[in-house]
């Protein structure tokens, strides 16, 4: 049962353009929400996050959006830059089931165009 | 340098042959994770430990074993009983608090392939 949705799989998106990725959750209990970048043949790094007492927290060129009454979350990129290719992971968690577990998406491969 | 580091890069076994995969971390973090990733799908977690000598099954622990007998080590083992053992581990390390949020670090992974 995938609790934390990405439903697109990859997207292309021109250099200097916007990119924005995608994310849903079934788990009304989630609170804490982060977005991950992944490298192929390497581990994740943290990107941005943001906790559900927010709608909005920025990061530079990030900038996540949290809708709670839609259980969706969305992360922009602006510009986009060629070394922003990668796949993206939205993660998930819930304080009552503990705070430092994670819930993964299925992750969105980002294209940026030269 | 802190970080974690998870060796080897590439592993190959005969099928009904059991494997370790080591993790380390000197980022003095509690907790520790390890996820199993398969193509086209997330990362799903199989074991995680929050402090030395415990540890507890994430959604997909049949087929693996685990021990964290000091803070910086968390060995998976994987096991003959695990039916579909080829794909990408990866470690991960977090500040462990009850009452607040932190983010995972990952180490940079290890592919097993069972032949």
């Amino acid at each position: 049962d995938q609790q934390v949705k990405q439903n697109s799989p990859s997207l292309s998106v021109q250099e200097g353009r916007i990119s924005i990725l995608n994310c849903d959750y079934t788990n009304s209990m989630f609170d804490y929400f982060l977005w991950y970048k992944k490298y192929p043949a390497e581990g994740p790094t943290f990107l941005i996050s943001i906790s559900s007492i927010k709608d909005k927290n920025e990061d530079g060129r990030f900038t996540v959006f949290l809708n709670k009454s839609a259980k969706h979350l969305s992360l922009h990129i602006v510009p986009s830059q060629p070394g922003d290719s990668a796949v993206y992971f939205c993660a998930a968690s819930a304080y009552q089931t503990g705070a430092n577990n994670l819930f993964f998406g299925t992750g969105t491969r980002l294209t940026v165009i030269p | 340098d802190g970080g974690i580091t998870q060796s080897p890069k590439y592993l190959f076994r005969k099928e009904g042959q059991n494997v370790t995969l080591s993790c380390e971390q000197n980022l003095n973090h509690d907790a520790m994770y390890w996820y199993r990733q398969d193509p086209g799908q997330g990362l799903r977690l199989i074991y995680y430990s929050q402090i030395v000598n415990d540890f507890q099954k994430g959604d997909i622990a049949e087929g693996y074993s685990v021990s964290r007998e000091k803070k910086e080590s968390f060995p998976l083992t994987v096991t003959s009983a695990q039916k579909n053992p080829t794909a990408f581990y990866l470690c991960a390390s977090s500040i462990f608090s009850g009452v607040s949020y932190n983010e995972q670090f990952f180490g940079p992974g290890t592919r097993l392939t069972v032949l």
